[in-house]
Order: structure tokens, then sequence, then C-alpha cells
């Protein structure tokens, strides 16, 4: 089962504007998420984090909101440069049991900034 | 570079060959991943390594596929008996901490494409 979901397989924005991606989740016992970017060709790249303790973070023109109670959490990039324009993967971890400790990624976003 | 690095970049084959795939991790990172991902999905998690032992593996990782990571430096991933469907980029992570916690975030390599003919 797909327990991390990016329902938006595409976004198009204007270089200048807000660039929107959106995630959702079902394991509420998750304790962290993450945004990973990836241009074609090469590994998917750390990007931002987010604990479930927290429902904001902030780094440049990144910002991670959290809604635990919606099990949803996107990503805002303010504003948006044509070097954006990349897949966008939400990603989350946790709980950790025994031997368990991965990230599980959702199918991604591919976000085009037009100049 | 100290980046994580996995070798080959490409690899072609027929079906019902063996391949290895070769994952240099950044070298102070204990663990290790390997993902899969194909056209259209996010990476699927495949196994994990905490230095040389091999803690968890996936549903996904059938019988033909196998892990190593020898001396808990670098790492293999061997498929045997090729099929089509095992046609993917198999990328490679390592990490520092627990994933996604504090310094826990994982680096990926460039990944390795497997083409199955």
């Amino acid at each position: 089962d797909q327990q991390v979901k990016q329902n938006s397989p595409s976004l198009s924005v204007q270089e200048g504007r807000i660039s929107i991606l959106n995630c959702d989740y079902t394991n509420s016992m998750f304790d962290y998420f993450l945004w990973y970017k990836k241009y074609p060709a090469e590994g998917p790249t750390f990007l931002i984090s987010i604990s479930s303790i927290k429902d904001k973070n902030e780094d440049g023109r990144f910002t991670v909101f959290l809604n635990k109670s919606a099990k949803h959490l996107s990503l805002h990039i303010v504003p948006s440069q044509p070097g954006d324009s990349a897949v966008y993967f939400c990603a989350a971890s946790g709980p950790w049991g025994g031997a368990t400790n991965k990230l599980i990624f959702g199918t991604g976003t591919l976000l085009a900034v037009q100049p | 570079d100290t980046g994580v690095s996995q070798n080959p970049r490409h690899k072609i084959t027929k079906r019902g060959q063996n391949v290895t795939f070769r994952c240099d991790p950044i070298s102070e990172h204990n663990r290790l991943y390997w993902y899969r991902q194909t056209l259209g999905q996010g990476p699927e998690f495949l196994t994990y390594f905490q230095n040389e032992a091999q803690l968890e593996k996936s549903r996904l990782l059938s019988d033909r596929f196998s892990a190593e990571r020898p001396k808990g430096s670098f790492s293999t991933l061997e498929i045997q008996r090729t099929e089509q469907g095992d046609s993917a980029m198999y990328l490679c992570a390592s990490s520092l901490g627990l994933a996604g916690v504090g310094t826990g975030e994982l680096f990926f390599g460039e990944g390795s494409r497997l083409t199955v003919l």
C-alpha cells in the first residue's frame, strides 16, 4: 500500500511566483518528513525536513508545513526560479523499532518553473 | 569527490544473465540503503545495512536478489537470472544517523540503470 502519496504528478508555475507541492500520508506513526529534489540522471538530493512535533520549518526560499491531524504536508517555494525545475519527492520515516530504519517515498511531482 | 559512488552507471543485459552493482558510501557513514526506482514511481526500499549487518529486507527483494556489505564499507547488489521486470534504476544511499532524524538524511548516489532485454 502507498503510505506516502503525491497526487499531483506535475505542476507548472511562473518564475517569481509561489510553488506549492503537496503530500499526504497514511501512517500516523511517522516521526520525520523530508523533501528531496531530483534532476534527470542524478540521484535525489535532500532539500528540507520537519519533525512531527513541529508544524513549520523554513530554510531560505523553502518552507515545509505539516498538518498532523490531516496527515498532510506541503512544500512552499518562494520565489520560484527556473533552476527549481525538477522532480520533488516527499518522504517519511519512523517509527523505529528493532531493525527498522528507512525512508518511504511518494511518487513525486514534476515541477516546471517557466521563465 | 566524497559523495556516494555507484558503478556501473548503466548496464544492459540479456534476460537470464546475472548482474552486480557496487556502491561506495560516504566514508564515515555506517548506514547504507538500496532502493529501486521505476518510471513514474518514487524510490522503493530494498534493503538496509548498519555496518556489515543486513538488518532489513523488503518483500521486493526476491530470492534472486542478494546484497552484501563486507567489512561495513562498500556494498554490492547482485541480481541473478535477470527478468525484464528487473529493469529499473538502482539507487544506493548512505546516512550517518537514523533515516530522517537530525543528521540522518540519506545521501544518494547517481544510480545504476539496469536494462534487461
